[in-house]
């Protein structure tokens, strides 16, 4: 089946610094989405990426979505410890059901 | 409401219980998931329901038996489970389940230990 390949595995950083979590494929995947866990909690949407050489921003959250489709980031600035947990990107499956994890990034702040 | 409920929240259960999770939402999606996480790993899908049939069952074994009765709800019938399947798991559901740009909502889980 198709794979989701991210990195790091963890990150560790101070209070005020940035964050990249990086998401990559060997296949062009029609869409990306991006979760986060918190720490003892559920995955949650935050967004959802569709066209080629996309950048969405939420707050001090960009997310963009790689010219060929088949790579993505997640850049945090100047995190904050509420921003701790794991980020998940999540492309299609061999199904149309199917939503494909990558194995996480989990991000500890250090205040 | 992007609200997702699941009960209950923790379960501890001896390899000769059966016991059942179970999902409602109230969005109005056709499609609802169960999902296993293990510690520190992605969640991993275990079934698919679409307008209330199974499409999806990942060689999940049969001590692990679903049930969709109606749209909003989706049960989880454990039998004779054995410790290894101590996780948390997760229902989910999104609109169609037909398209791969649907955004699945996540319930907050119900964390299981086997004993």
């Amino acid at each position: 089946g198709q794979q989701v390949m991210q990195i790091p595995q963890y990150q560790h950083v101070q209070e005020g610094e940035d964050f990249t979590t990086y998401c990559n494929s060997s296949t062009t995947l029609s869409n990306i989405q991006w979760y986060k866990q918190r720490p003892g909690g559920h995955p949650v949407f935050l967004i959802q990426l569709v066209k080629s050489g996309e950048v969405k921003k939420q707050k001090r959250l960009t997310f963009q979505f790689g010219e060929a489709k088949k790579n993505s980031s997640l850049h945090i600035t100047a995190t904050q410890t509420t921003d701790v947990g794991t980020y998940f990107c999540a492309g299609p499956g061999a199904g149309s059901y199917q939503l494909t994890f990558g194995k996480g990034t989990k991000l500890s702040v250090i205040p | 409401d992007t609200e997702v409920t699941q009960t209950p929240k923790h379960l501890v259960m001896g390899m000769t219980n059966k016991k059942s999770l179970k999902c409602e939402q109230h969005m109005g999606h056709r499609a609802m998931y169960w999902y296993k996480q293990k510690a520190k790993k992605p969640p991993e899908l275990m079934f698919v329901y679409s307008y209330e049939k199974l499409s999806i069952n990942e060689s999940v074994p049969s001590r692990f038996s679903p049930e969709c009765p109606n749209s909003s709800l989706l049960n989880l019938h454990l039998h004779a489970l054995q410790p290894e399947d101590s996780a948390l798991y997760l229902c989910a559901s999104s609109q169609t389940g037909g398209d791969t740009t649907d955004t699945q909502y996540f319930g907050p889980g119900t964390r299981l230990t086997v004993l």
